[in-house]
């Protein structure tokens, strides 16, 4: 167990509509990092926030958005779903309360996410 | 953009052989190599990692270069086991930061009893 929790673990929805995905980080990492993984195209560094504040963009559609709250769980928003949107979708924490980068990247599970 | 390869994409071995995979990085300012480890249905895991300072890192059965000059780095396995068998994904840092990682496309070892 990484201690990164992702809700929810699987879901299916039709194309254009709106999910969000979850993730509450290890106790006292500050930051949290998302990843799409999809069949052939390895993980794709999404966003990542530092204490509530966005640190970096990698290729994060427009229709997509995050936010990372006060109490440091982070929410990852899919909106006008596409087919190619299917994918798994992980949160990955790291960093202590010192703000020490450590390195390694605690990831979720993941949730797995299926537009119809 | 930033880029990392990684070969091969699929490699198949017998128990007891050794096993390397290559990685390639782009950006220069990359300090920080990873290796994670994917098991089927599971989440990626940390199996050993690099850092630029430093050009070899072992830690029992798996070893990783480092060539900074030709932004190259490589896993090694030796003695396979079939619980080796899994998905293996190199890793670099991005814009100097440990944390931001740019992935390679990932190699499914297989190892055969």
């Amino acid at each position: 167990d990484s201690g990164v929790t992702q809700t929810p673990k699987h879901l299916i929805t039709a194309t254009g509509q709106r999910v969000t995905l979850r993730c509450s980080p290890r106790s006292g990492d500050l930051s949290v990092y998302w990843y799409q993984q999809s069949l052939d195209q390895g993980l794709q560094f999404l966003i990542h926030y530092y204490n509530g504040e966005e640190r970096a963009k990698g290729n994060i559609l427009e229709r997509f958005s995050a936010q990372q709250f006060p109490d440091l769980h982070s929410e990852l928003n899919l909106s006008s779903l596409e087919l190619g949107d299917s994918a798994l979708y992980f949160c990955a924490s790291t960093a202590g309360l010192t703000g020490q980068h450590t390195g390694e990247l605690f990831f979720g599970e993941g949730s797995r996410l299926t537009v119809l | 953009g930033e880029n990392v390869e990684q070969h091969p994409s699929t490699l198949s071995v017998q128990e007891g052989d050794s096993a390397v995979i290559k990685c390639t990085y782009s950006d220069s300012a990359s300090n920080y190599f990873p290796w994670y480890k994917q098991e089927l249905g599971k989440r990626p895991q940390l199996i050993i990692d690099i850092r630029s300072n430093v050009g070899e890192k072992k830690d029992q059965r798996i070893a990783v270069t480092l060539n900074k000059t030709a932004k190259h780095f490589s896993l090694h396995i030796t003695e396979t086991q079939p619980e080796d068998s899994a998905v293996y994904f190199c890793a670099a840092s991005i814009r100097g930061s440990q944390g931001n990682l740019i992935f390679g496309k990932g190699t499914k070892l297989s190892v055969k009893p």
